[in-house]
């Protein structure tokens, strides 16, 4: 059974970091493309950035770009999410997505920038 | 604003027929594939229809979807209670190199 379980969310000040981890079991994460989407509260779906099987590609959000930092460690079956210099906009939930077409969803992490 | 263009609300009764659309310009749905995802109150997105038509195993095929042009459809047929749901559009759009959603249907089944 396809599993995705993301942690690491929680309340940071504006300007803090925070670090997201997706544990991926079920399936071989070396073989997908993995995403990182958010949903503000009472919001529709934003995806924020994607990395390729091995890594060799990243693509972001403008939103995000040069704060937000996507990585993957395919032998520890784990996704990642570095976040800095957070703004109170990014407050959301963090879902990871499986797929070119977000096939498999995890149940989210909310993710509170507030002061 | 959603790169992506969805009434914020559609409705029906059971059994009835109703169409979602989703509308987009050259560089995402016309140039790409569109991909619907259902998402129930309180719960994560789901996969419903990949590559404009395609359901996953499990979807069941009172659920359709097309495109044409810069546009795309959602048809559900056979309306149930359970479909009642939020439903987004999505596609990757070539000149910006991001996926974009839709802003999200709310359907109510009367």
């Amino acid at each position: 059974e396809v599993q995705l379980v993301e942690s690491g969310g929680g309340l940071v000040q504006p300007g803090g970091s925070l670090r997201l981890s997706c544990a991926a079991s079920g399936f071989t994460l070396s073989t997908y493309w993995m995403s990182w989407v958010r949903q503000a509260p009472g919001k529709g779906l934003e995806w924020v950035a994607n990395i390729k099987q091995d890594g060799s590609e990243r693509y972001y959000v403008d939103s995000v770009k040069g704060r937000f930092t996507i990585s993957r460690d395919n032998a520890k079956r784990s996704l990642f999410l570095q976040m800095d210099s957070l703004r109170a906009e990014d407050t959301a939930v963090y879902y990871c997505a499986r797929g070119w077409y977000f096939e498999y969803w995890g149940q989210g992490t909310l993710v509170t920038v507030s002061s | 604003q959603s790169v992506l263009t969805q009434p914020p609300s559609a409705s029906g009764t059971p059994g009835q027929r109703v169409t979602i659309s989703c509308s987009g310009s050259s560089s995402n749905i016309g140039s790409d594939f569109v991909n619907w995802y259902q998402q129930l109150p309180g719960t994560a997105p789901k996969l419903l229809m990949y590559s404009n038509n395609q359901r996953p195993s499990g979807v069941p095929d009172r659920f359709s979807g097309s495109k044409s042009g810069t546009s795309a459809s959602l048809a559900i047929s056979g309306l149930q209670s359970e479909d009642e749901a939020e439903y987004y559009c999505a596609a990757w759009d070539d000149s910006l190199n991001v996926w974009v959603f839709g802003g999200g249907t709310k359907l109510t089944v009367l």
